[in-house]
């Protein structure tokens, strides 16, 4: 079955660490997304790739780089300039026209 | 600005009794609009959305929503609740357009007594 592949779904980081989240898809779609979720806030946007070798920034891309070197894998790294990565990362992907597929999740914590 | 609201945070149903969930929007382009379901821990997945034509459209597990221009609102309805649709729901609007970005309201947590 199609679908998006996150992983690992529970990630510690120690403080001044980069840790990398990753998610795969293949569902051939070309756009794909990282949203960061905070209880009561709701889904922030922080990198979005519409093709492979090209990303933007979201809304809340500081502390956070990309890269999309294939079609298939979008990883986020985390890096020790964001002071509060405590949350429950979403990665999506989408065809035009359409509605997102969500990968199950990964939540990341800082110990 | 774009914004989506979900006015209710919380919302406590009996099973068998009907739902509505409430969401306003604020976008100045041609909007698409969609609501997604979220089980603790897990990812989202898609109950329905809205392009274009009719305005009533119909999603799975029993779930309909209506697009009303007039008020900027596309609230969720089901007619009888069951105690599975306990969960989180998620209300979200794109521009017809080729970047995808969605904006999401910021959640109502259902909770279904039985």
């Amino acid at each position: 079955d199609g679908g998006i592949t996150q992983s690992p779904k529970y990630l510690f980081r120690k403080e001044g660490q980069n840790v990398t989240l990753s998610c795969e898809q293949n569902l051939n779609h070309d756009a794909m997304y990282w949203y960061r979720q905070d209880p009561g806030q709701g889904l922030r946007l922080i990198y979005y790739s519409q093709i492979v070798n090209d990303f933007q920034k979201g809304d809340i891309a500081e502390g956070y780089s990309v890269s999309r070197e294939k079609k298939e894998s979008f990883p986020l790294t985390v890096t020790s300039a964001q002071k509060n990565p405590t949350a429950f990362y979403l990665c999506a992907s989408r065809i035009p026209g359409d509605g997102y597929t969500f990968g199950s999740g990964t939540r990341l914590t800082v110990v | 600005a774009q914004s989506v609201t979900q006015p209710d945070i919380h919302i406590t149903v009996s099973e068998g009794a009907s739902l509505e969930l409430r969401c306003n929007y604020s976008y100045g382009a041609t909007p698409y609009l969609f609501w997604y379901v979220q089980s603790p821990g897990q990812g989202l997945q898609l109950l329905l959305k809205y392009f274009s034509g009719d305005t009533l459209v119909q999603g799975i597990k029993g779930f309909e929503a209506e697009f009303k221009r007039s008020q900027s609102s596309f609230n969720l309805r089901k007619p009888s609740v069951h105690w599975s649709d306990a969960a989180e729901y998620f209300c979200a609007v794109g521009a017809v357009g080729n970047t995808g970005k969605l904006i999401f309201g910021q959640g109502t947590t259902l909770q279904v007594k039985p």
